[in-house]
């Protein structure tokens, strides 16, 4: 597709239980950012992918927070058990590479999660 | 910790006025440097940003930034507001020792007056 797509783009869960969200970056772009938005916390940096690899897992909320990318493309962010205060806008990004200076970064349209 | 703070949760400014959106972040080594846009009911834009080249930055819609190591700021200006860029506005700064973290200001929403 012509920009990054994000689904499901509205997930209504039970507290406890799994969910997965997915992000589709813009074809060749190589570095693969996911942020998150909510109203108690504002907007969050969560982690990023360069490849497949993340060089840096802390930005994650918790250890129920997971993350994956694989060839290079898809990114599945998976949330265990999930909690009420897990309810936000997930937001992912993709740009060509990391930070090159004349670099765009594109966002997709995000995952509203709400948590009952 | 990197911290960054946006000076005013909310500015208002009439059309053709000058936009100043204050920013400043805590490091004591020059870091990357970030303003995004949301627009209402839109998803997130990057405007512009900072990565050590240029220390004033031009970026989308007229906008333009300067980075001031002195004052550690990195304020956002547009000379001359339009009614279209009311949203949110939200600055980030890249971890000056962690380049894997990002973190952002709590966000000031514009307001343009006709």
């Amino acid at each position: 597709g012509a920009g990054v797509s994000q689904s499901p783009s509205n997930k209504v869960t039970e507290k406890g239980k799994d969910v997965e969200l997915r992000c589709d970056p813009i074809s060749g772009h190589t570095a693969l950012y996911w942020y998150r938005q909510s109203l108690g916390q504002g907007l969050e940096f969560l982690i990023y992918f360069q490849g497949n690899s993340a060089p840096d897992k802390s930005g994650l909320p918790s250890d129920r927070f997971s993350a994956e990318r694989t060839g290079g493309s898809v990114s599945t962010l998976t949330i265990q058990r999930t909690q009420q205060e897990d309810s936000a806008v997930y937001l992912c990004a993709s740009s060509l590479a990391f930070l090159a200076p004349q670099d765009e970064q594109y966002f997709g349209p995000g995952t509203r999660l709400t948590v009952t | 910790a990197q911290s960054v703070t946006q000076l005013g949760s909310h500015v208002s400014v009439s059309e053709g006025a000058l936009v100043l959106l204050r920013c400043n972040y805590s490091s004591s080594v020059p870091p990357y440097l970030f303003w995004y846009v949301q627009y209402p009911n839109q998803g997130l834009q990057l405007l512009l940003k900072y990565t050590s080249a240029a220390t004033l930055v031009k970026g989308i819609n007229g906008f333009e930034a300067e980075f001031k190591k002195s004052e550690t700021s990195f304020h956002l200006t547009k000379p001359s507001a339009h009614m279209s860029d009311a949203a949110e506005y939200f600055c980030a700064v890249m971890g000056s020792y962690n380049f894997n973290k990002f973190y952002f200001g709590s966000g000031t929403k514009l307001n343009v007056k006709p």
